[in-house]
């Protein structure tokens, strides 16, 4: 079964750079959420969207945006880049808001 | 407010004797309650969901979960430890009503001793 695509799966930057992380729900999935898990740490709710619309928001920087798109895939855009940002960014979809999340893989994002 | 905790932030246990890790929750509503494992370098995988049908509730992998309101716990056990349960265990609420986004337990690593 297709399960959730995240892209890329490991990302380096430097300070103060931008980067780019990429979810793609499960077909017919219609609601998104991300979550950051620094190291040792359990995942933090960032953000989340039903239907292309925002429905939540949680602990994410003014740094960091995100939206989704017309085919239901999610892009989280990091801008100023801080040491602090390096984690593992999971997407999780589910079937209409409110039911069961399936993970992805999650990016892990290195920041030098 | 919903939340989670664990109770043990490390478990250690011999191959082949039962596992027992301990979650409590708060809720203001009936919740739904999840465990997920994480290996090493690893995704979330879900183990198994309680969404208000059997208090007891089955997973993969020879897990289970029950449900137990008048105390607040979803302890996740299984009978027979295999060294391949070596990860991270989170106990999982989702927030309801409303956003529906998960709030995660702080972990307890599981520990399988040969």
């Amino acid at each position: 079964a297709a399960g959730v695509i995240q892209s890329p799966r490991h990302l380096i930057k430097e300070k103060r750079e931008t980067a780019t992380l990429k979810c793609y729900p499960i077909p017919r999935h219609d609601t998104v959420y991300w979550y950051q898990q620094g190291p040792g740490q359990d995942p933090q709710f960032l953000i989340s969207f039903y239907e292309k619309m925002q429905s939540d928001k949680g602990s994410i920087p003014d740094r960091f945006s995100a939206q989704q798109f017309s085919d239901y895939h999610s892009e989280l855009n990091m801008s100023s880049l801080e040491l602090g940002d390096s984690a593992l960014y999971f997407c999780a979809s589910s079937h209409g808001w409110g039911e069961l999340q399936f993970f992805g893989p999650g990016t892990r994002l290195t920041v030098l | 407010a919903q939340s989670v905790t664990q109770l043990d932030s490390h478990v250690s246990v011999s191959e082949g004797t039962p596992v027992l890790l301990r979650c409590n929750y708060s809720s203001s509503y009936s919740p739904s309650l999840f465990w997920y494992v994480q290996h090493p370098n690893k995704g979330l995988q879900l183990l198994l969901k309680y969404t208000s049908a059997a208090t007891l509730v089955k997973g993969i992998n020879g897990f289970e979960a029950e449900f137990k309101k008048s105390e607040t716990s979803f302890h996740l056990t299984k009978p027979s430890a295999h060294m391949s349960d070596a990860a991270e265990y989170f106990c999982v609420v989702s927030v309801s009503p409303g956003t529906y986004k998960y709030i995660f337990g702080t972990g307890t690593r599981l520990k399988v001793l040969a």
